[in-house]
Parts: structure tokens; C-alpha cells; sequence
């Protein structure tokens, strides 16, 4: 079992590109979740994904971003537009059911700078 | 303001001492937490989950939930360079079918 599987580990893009990160959640897993992760905010929540259906995007920003699971093995985040304060690591996660009370399996991220 | 918040920042305990982290929420929906870890350059991974209140105990780990006063804490019994990590305190949102909340972590240096 490969675990979580997140590609590119790093990008960089200039200021108005578009950056698409990849997510393989792991295998059998019916939930995918998205995070990201700054020093400031810390990890904050985006969206997430329950048997490919979106089921809850109350931490993504409303412009820019958006995200997509168009089959069972992998998610996308995509932000159009990037701005220098969307650099940040983001991260994927599964979990075998949607319900927090499962333990969610953490890719190891993809560190977005934008410059 | 932080619904989870951890104390303290960072942390540095010995070499087979113990460490002793802290969490507090300020939401009473948050009836049960997690504590997960991060290692440099990695994605956090689970170390537990607590439901009830007491202690649960997992090797070298014991995580002990005060309900009445949403206050969570972890402990580390003797301590290894390998458990050099942030800590994160994360409780469920207003529902269980929802994404994590996390604490902003706590950094802990074990040193020979």
C-alpha cells in the first residue's frame, strides 16, 4: 500500500497562473479530503469528497479555487489565478468512510509557491 | 480565534522524559478529538482518538479527555529523538461528516 499519492511534491508559479495539484487517495477509501497548510493559519480545511461526491467546500475560498474527483482514484485542486498568498503546502487525505470519527490518511503534500 | 487551541507552542524534553501537550477547545460540539503528528517534510499521521472521558493509553502514548471543560491532553512517556515532531489536536466540525479542525501544534524537541 502506497498510502496517499500526491503529485508534484513541489511547484512553483508566477503570479496569475493556473496550478492544478494531484491527489490517488488510498485504495478502498470512499472519502477524500483537502487541506492546506500555512505557519500562520496553520491546517486549515478546504473540501471534501465522499464516494466522488462533493459533499462539503465551507473552507475553500469562493473564487479561484475548485476542486474535482472525477473517479475513485484521483482528486484535483485547481487554483486559477494565483496569487502569492496562496503559497501554502497542501494536502490530501482519505479516510475508509466520510465520518471524522475514521482516521484520515495524509498524503505528503504539495508545497505551492507562488511568486 | 483558534476553536482549537494547543499549548504550549513548543516543547523540549530529554531522552527517555516525558512530554506533556494540551489542548482546549472553545466549541461544545466537539465531543471527541485526535492527536496526529508531523515529521518534517511529511503529511500528519494519526496517533490516536479519544471518545471518553479518562485516559487511553497506546504504548507510549496516553491521551486523557476532560468532556465537562473540552480540555484534551497527550502524553509521551519516555521520549525518543524520533518523536521530534509538531503535534496536532483535531476535533470534528459542527458534524461528523466534515472535515477536520485543527490546533496550530505544538513542536517538540527531544534532545539527548
Amino acid at each position: 500500500n502506497a498510502g496517499v499519492i500526491q503529485t508534484p511534491r513541489h511547484k512553483v508559479t508566477g503570479k496569475g497562473q493556473e496550478a492544478t495539484l494531484w491527489c490517488e487517495p488510498i485504495s478502498g477509501h470512499s472519502a477524500v479530503f483537502w487541506y492546506r497548510q500555512t505557519i500562520v493559519q496553520g491546517l486549515e480545511f478546504l473540501t471534501y469528497f465522499r464516494n466522488q461526491a462533493p459533499i462539503d467546500d465551507s473552507g475553500m475560498p469562493k473564487e479561484r479555487f475548485s476542486a474535482q474527483m472525477p473517479n475513485q482514484s484521483h482528486s484535483t485542486l485547481k487554483i486559477q489565478s494565483t496569487q502569492p498568498q496562496d503559497s501554502a503546502v497542501y494536502l490530501c487525505a482519505s479516510s475508509l468512510f466520510g465520518q471524522s470519527s475514521y482516521e484520515q490518511y495524509f498524503g505528503p503534500g504539495t508545497r505551492l509557491t507562488v511568486l | 480565534q483558534q476553536k482549537v487551541q494547543q499549548s504550549p507552542e513548543s516543547l523540549s524534553v530529554p531522552e527517555g522524559g516525558m512530554a506533556s501537550l494540551n489542548c482546549t477547545s472553545s466549541d461544545r460540539n466537539f465531543q471527541y478529538f485526535w492527536w496526529y503528528r508531523q515529521h518534517s517534510g511529511e503529511g500528519p499521521k494519526a496517533l490516536m482518538s479519544i471518545f471518553s472521558d479518562g485516559d487511553k493509553k497506546e504504548g507510549r502514548f496516553t491521551a486523557h479527555l476532560n468532556k465537562a471543560s473540552l480540555h484534551v491532553s497527550l502524553h509521551i512517556r519516555d521520549s525518543q529523538p524520533s518523536d521530534s515532531a509538531l503535534y496536532f489536536c483535531a476535533a470534528p466540525g459542527d458534524n461528523y461528516a466534515q472535515g477536520l479542525t485543527f490546533g496550530l501544534g505544538t513542536r517538540v524537541s527531544v534532545f539527548p
